[in-house]
This record gives C-alpha cells, structure tokens and sequence, in this order.
C-alpha cells in the first residue's frame, strides 16, 4: 500500500455520461496530481493541485476538472464522456509544490467508457 | 514545454545480464529526474533519482547517470534478475511537474 488511496477501482460508463473520480493523499502530502496513461500514450500530465490551490495544468481537456478540498483529498470529474476517455487515471502525491521530489502513485482508477 | 523521449520501448534481456535504458530531455530547465517501475495492475513506483547537480546515484543493482550538457539520462540495472520484469519510466522535472517518457518493457527471461 503507497498510501495514496484511489477509488472507485474500476469504472464502466456510456459516452455522454459524467464521473468523479477520488484520490485521498499520502499523510502529509500537500500536492495531488492527476495523469492519464492510455495505452500507446505513457503518462499524461493533467493538473496538479497544492494545498487547495491549482499549480500546473497539463493537456486536460475542458471536458475534465479538478479541485482540492481542505482535507486535501482530490476530485476528477470527466464529463461528456468520450470512447476515447478510456484509459487508467492516476493520483499521484508529493509533499512540495515543486517537482523536486519523487511522487508516490496510487493503484489507480481504470475508466471504461461503452 | 518539456519533451521527454525514452528508448528502448521494449526490451528482452537473460537473467543475470544487464539492462539499459536511455532519455533525452528538451527543456534545459529541468533539474529532477527521477525513475519508476510500474508493475502490472499497479501505480508506478519511484525506484531511484538524480538531481541536476549530481552525474551518477547508485543504489544496489540500480544506477542512473545524467549527462546534462548533451540533456540525457540512463537507468543501468546489473544482473536482472525476473522480478525485475515491469514497464520502466524515466521522468524530466521542471516548474512544478514531471513529463514522462513512453516507458519500456523490460523482460527477464530466467
């Protein structure tokens, strides 16, 4: 267990439709990011998130959004859902801001979209 | 934005021989490099770093050096061993984020 905590595992859902995807931070870690891995695409970079507060934004589409509560756990949400939406979605956390340390990856959310 | 290129993208090597892996880096910039291993059905997984300042980092059978005038990096694993096998990502970091390269395959056969 890294100790950042992805639910649900697994997600199946039709094209249109919109889901939320949760990521609870390793304890301590201020920073949360979400990358997308597809199959013949590695990792994508979407946002990251620094105590409640935006700090980089990758190739997210504006389909997609996040945010940071105060109890530092994150959201996903990915609407309008596409068959091209299809892919692994990860959290990952850090205790810095910067990208000066390694991250620590959940298991991930396996997203299916029929 | 940074560009990371990774190769080999699959690699087969023998139980006992040594595995190498390459990246290149566009953005001069970046200062983190670390790498992960990711296993099937799980997240990647740090393994080992190196911070622009530093050329090489050892840590048991792994070891990574960095080269930044030429703005390239390798992960050296000596005598693999089959629980080595997994996808293997190097990652350029700068302003806040990390860019991942593609990844390898790396297969130990026993």
């Amino acid at each position: 267990d890294s100790g950042v905590t992805q639910t649900p595992k697994h997600l199946i859902t039709a094209t249109g439709q919109r889901v939320t995807l949760r990521c609870s931070p390793r304890s301590g870690d201020l920073s949360v990011y979400w990358y997308q891995q597809s199959l013949d695409q590695g990792l994508q970079f979407l946002i990251q998130y620094y105590n409640g507060e935006e700090r980089a934004k990758g190739n997210i589409l504006e389909r997609f959004s996040a945010q940071q509560f105060p109890d530092l756990h994150s959201e996903l949400n990915l609407s309008s859902l596409e068959l091209g939406d299809s892919a692994l979605y990860f959290c990952a956390s850090s205790g810095t801001a910067a990208a000066a340390y390694g991250y620590t990856f959940g298991s991930g959310t396996r997203l299916t979209v029929v | 934005g940074e560009n990371v290129e990774q190769h080999p993208s699959t690699l087969s090597v023998q139980e006992g021989d040594s595995a190498v892996i390459k990246c290149t880096y566009s953005d001069s910039a970046s200062n983190y490099f670390p790498w992960y291993k990711q296993e099937l059905g799980k997240g990647p997984q740090l393994i080992i770093d190196i911070r622009s300042n530093v050329g090489e980092k050892k840590d048991q059978r792994i070891a990574v050096t960095l080269n930044k005038t030429a703005k390239h990096f390798s992960l050296h694993i000596t005598e693999t061993q089959p629980e080595d096998s997994a996808v293997y990502f190097c990652a350029a970091s700068s302003a806040g984020k990390s860019t991942f390269g593609d990844g390898t395959t790396l297969t130990v056969k026993p």
